[in-house]
């Protein structure tokens, strides 16, 4: 299907266990993101990627590492998870810089 | 650095009624695009309504628009003729019109719409 697919939906995991939070698009999109939506907080970026094999941080990266071998992938790791980090996580992607952007459906993520 | 503000938690409206959700930025970009998203009760993040910092014209689709002020640098959005599934979260976010940048959003509006 062509989309913006997330995965998985609903995760729960330990503290300090390593989790994957997997974004996959169809559209071979150069722009990928992604954001964190916390109540209070609206969302705030974690990790922004142009191409692949380029990243950059965003408002919220500690904790987190991302890669992008491939255009069409942009996994999230959280490598020790914490409770701080519940959450529901969401990845896009654009085509253009100045583009708005396509969203996942998230994926809502409990450390417990 | 480019910020939003919004302003307003909670907005209550019955339906049919217009009612407007405000918003504001600070960016000290010459060129920059304004957006505004709905976020309804399944999660899902829905495009509503663009506005790039040169357009003259004030950005409408079908029921929403979108009151930009440059000056004041606002960029409230309209809904007119709310209807019940209108009901939601809403954000807005700015993002410069240059390289290597990101949509920064607000906190978001909830809009709940009576009958």
């Amino acid at each position: 299907d062509a989309g913006i697919t997330q995965s998985p939906r609903y995760k729960i995991t330990e503290t300090g266990r390593q989790v994957t939070l997997m974004c996959h698009q169809t559209w071979s999109h150069s722009y990928m993101f992604w954001y964190r939506q916390d109540l209070g907080h609206g969302l705030r970026l974690i990790y922004y990627s142009a191409a692949a094999d380029i990243t950059d941080k965003g408002e919220v990266p500690d904790g987190y590492v991302v890669s992008r071998s491939k255009t069409e992938n942009f996994p999230l790791t959280l490598e020790s998870a914490t409770r701080s980090q519940t959450s529901v996580y969401f990845c896009a992607s654009s085509e253009f810089t100045g583009d708005g952007y396509t969203f996942g459906s998230g994926t809502r993520l409990t450390v417990v | 650095a480019q910020k939003i503000t919004q302003t307003q938690p909670g907005m209550f409206v019955q339906e049919k009624e217009a009612v407007t959700l405000d918003c504001t930025y600070d960016t000290s970009d010459q060129s920059y695009g304004l957006f505004w998203y709905k976020q309804p009760s399944s999660g899902e993040m829905i495009f509503l309504i663009y506005q790039g910092s040169y357009d003259e014209q004030n950005a409408t689709e079908g029921r929403y628009s979108l009151n930009f002020q440059k000056a004041r640098k606002s960029a409230n959005l309209v809904i007119s003729a709310s209807q019940l599934g209108d009901s939601a979260m809403y954000f807005c976010a700015i993002r410069p019109n240059q390289a290597g940048t990101a949509l920064i959003f607000g906190k978001g509006t909830t809009l709940s719409v009576s009958s």
